[in-house]
């Protein structure tokens, strides 16, 4: 099974600054179609997780490009230029090239 | 506007049995991989399980593999989850989710197994 690891486990940011988290896997990402299988979500207070990031470094519809995905083989960045107070919560890195796994969660919170 | 509803959580006894059912709206639902997930009360994400467009594929959490039976119904839109010798550590909520990447998740519906 692929393990994921995220750290830190938590960031608390002062509004405007930038935050950074990272995602590592025990196995290699890279699928032979030449896609890399690796997504971030952010599940805010009380709400269900949604998708930011997918294949890495592509944004979702509606995310703000604030928000930036980097990474390759088995480390991974997401990385969010100024962070504003509605990015509170918990991100989650996930792979996807075998099943699914996600890491154990980020929580951010502000100063 | 993509909508996925949960519902069929309750409180039950180890043991027991559920089945959970996801309403899909808003999309054409026999075209997508289909996901259920779960957390449990102040914890992170667990996947549970997936299946193909058209049901013909399906895998699973080790948690859960040869107690969970997922299902797809194209004509009603609809994901299930069945779900067998529940166990207390099968508590959590749980969401559906749709295609390969989870774009797309539910409100989740509550499930509590205890006795």
């Amino acid at each position: 099974d692929i393990v994921m690891t995220q750290t830190p486990l938590s960031l608390s940011v002062t509004p405007g600054q930038p935050a950074s988290i990272s995602c590592k896997s025990s196995q290699s990402l890279l699928h032979s179609d030449g896609k890399t299988y690796l997504y971030w979500y952010l599940q805010k207070p009380g709400q269900s997780p949604q998708l930011l990031i997918y294949e890495v470094s592509s944004r979702f519809s509606g995310v703000p490009d604030r928000f930036s995905g980097s990474g390759s083989g088995t480390d991974f960045t997401l990385k969010i230029s100024r962070v504003e107070a509605e990015d509170v919560g918990v991100y989650y890195c996930m792979q996807g090239i075998h099943l699914r796994t996600f890491g154990q969660g980020t929580k951010v919170e502000i100063k | 506007e993509v909508q996925l509803v949960e519902s069929g959580g309750v409180v039950v006894q180890p043991g027991g049995s559920l089945r959970l059912s996801c309403a899909a709206s808003g999309f054409t639902f026999d075209d997508y991989t289909m996901h259920w997930v779960r957390q449990a009360p102040g914890k992170g994400l667990e996947w549970v399980s997936l299946i193909s467009w058209d049901g013909g594929s399906t895998y699973y959490a080790d948690s859960v593999k040869g107690r969970f039976t997922i299902s797809r119904d194209n004509s009603k839109n609809s994901l299930y989850l069945q779900m067998n010798s529940l166990r207390t550590e099968d508590t959590a909520l749980y969401y559906c989710a749709k295609d390969g990447r989870l774009s797309y998740w539910g409100q989740g519906t509550l499930v509590t197994v205890s006795s």
